[in-house]
């Protein structure tokens, strides 16, 4: 059971902007961990899409970007393309228990 | 440009023990930490635990006791073991660059726990 919490899925039409909530508490994300964000393109590994809370890796398109207040974070996907339709994943470490590298639960993305 | 490819058997008898192996191309293993991931069938992510390239490891508590990453520099290898596996352990495991925040995976190979 995840302690990053993500709604199972989000739509949009092409060109719409969508935005998608790693919720977590305060041995996470509120302790002032980075969220990292994942997209997984369907029988594909995750490919790193935002480090450290709002950082692009190189070749990552600027119709990405991630946001963290408080408890949560958010990664915004604007001018949605037929190309984003994906799983996503947050993920951030968590104090509690010995500490432990946590993944969100995934979202789906659908292009209508 | 670092590949990590995973390899090791697809089909592995419950109670016995897991073994992957993670070799890292186009890049030396020195200087990074090194993680394993894995994603059962239609699920979400789980970290299993990383290994710095000097040998200090970190594991999953869930997992804590029947895990075991190792490094291999000289081959610019990594390596898990995963000990008593049962049904629930089958999952496509990732072998990814990074300690948090993973920016090069492997492709994933897929593990089978069954008789």
């Amino acid at each position: 059971q995840s302690v990053l919490t993500q709604p199972p899925s989000v739509s949009g039409a092409p060109g719409q902007r969508v935005t998608i909530s790693c919720t977590g508490s305060s041995s996470n994300i509120g302790a002032g961990y980075d969220v990292h964000w994942y997209q997984q393109l369907p029988g594909t590994a995750p490919k790193l899409l935002i480090y450290g809370n709002n950082n692009r890796p190189s070749g990552v398109p600027d119709r990405f970007s991630g946001s963290k207040s408080g408890t949560s974070a958010s990664l915004a996907i604007t001018g949605l393309q037929a190309e984003d339709e994906a799983d996503y994943y947050c993920q951030s470490y968590d104090s509690s228990l010995n500490g432990s590298e946590v993944f969100g639960t995934g979202t789906r993305v659908t292009v209508l | 440009q670092v590949q990590l490819q995973e390899s090791g058997p697809g089909l592995v008898k419950p109670s016995e023990t897991l073994s992957l192996t993670c070799t890292v191309s186009g890049g030396s293993i020195s200087g990074y930490y090194w993680s394993w991931i894995r994603q059962p069938p239609g699920k979400g992510l789980e970290w299993i635990g990383y290994i710095y390239y000097s040998g200090s490891t970190n594991y999953n508590p869930s997992l804590k006791s029947g895990v075991s990453i190792s490094v291999d520099t000289s081959k610019n290898q990594f390596s898990l073991k995963l000990s008593s596996v049962t049904a629930a352990d089958t999952a496509v495991y990732y072998c990814a660059r990074g300690k948090r925040g993973y920016d090069e995976w492997g492709q994933g190979t897929l593990v089978t726990v069954s008789s």
